[in-house]
């Protein structure tokens, strides 16, 4: 399974659009790139997906560069519930396959 | 309406107890997931299950038990061997024939008197 990185925390304010960078070095030819985010006492709920170039959607958009070692997720204008524990994932997209839940980056937004 | 639903919410046990945690699914999915989480902590997972009557370990299955009888049914059973329960644990779902988005249920926070 390939390993990802994320800073441990962020903090932004209300207004500005954030990005919070994923490392995954070892990525497979078949991974896909997925991001969760989690708000206290809940459990994770899906934000995006995306295998190359760029996604997006209504929340937010992911960036993969030509490499697919890192990618990056974009919040745009981000506001005060926002703030959540945001989670990078690297895997198959196919086949019914556990996946790991790594630390993820807390997203701390300020008014 | 389709989703996770898990209980109790919190629950507690005694020294010696075992204890049992529900998860059901209505979204037909194949796959389900047991995942403990502790304060300030990632997820960490326990048991899952790809099909109904099999089941994995995962990283941290030792002190927990699981059943997969219904498709819709994957209770966790946190038995007395589990020294250190105190936690919060997550069941999820996925229809692993299609991308691997997982699908959460509300959590039950287990604590120890």
């Amino acid at each position: 399974l390939a390993k990802t990185t994320q800073p441990i925390s962020m903090d932004s304010y209300e207004g500005q659009e954030v990005n919070i960078t994923c490392s995954h070095n070892n990525i497979a030819t078949n991974d896909y790139i997925t991001w969760y985010q989690q708000f206290p006492s809940q459990g994770p709920r899906f934000i995006i997906q995306g295998y190359k170039t760029k996604v997006t959607n209504e929340v937010a958009s992911l960036f993969i560069p030509a490499d697919r070692k890192s990618s990056t997720l974009s919040l745009p204008r981000v506001s005060l519930s926002d703030t959540a524990v945001y989670y990078c994932l690297v895997g198959p997209h196919t086949g019914r396959r556990a996946l790991t839940f790594g630390s993820g980056t807390r997203l701390q937004v300020q008014p | 309406d389709g989703g996770i639903t898990q209980s109790p919410k919190y629950l507690f046990r005694k020294e010696g107890q075992n204890v049992t945690l529900s998860c059901e699914q209505n979204l037909n999915h194949d796959a389900m997931y047991w995942y403990r989480q502790d304060p300030g902590q990632g997820l960490r997972l326990i048991y899952y299950s790809q099909i109904v009557n099999d089941f994995q370990k995962g990283d941290i299955a030792e002190g927990y038990s699981v059943s997969r009888e219904k498709k819709e049914s994957f209770p966790l059973t946190v038995t007395s061997a589990q020294k250190n329960p105190t936690a919060f644990y997550l069941c999820a779902s996925s229809n692993g024939a299609v991308q691997e988005t997982q699908y959460f249920g509300p959590g039950t926070r287990l604590l120890v008197l």
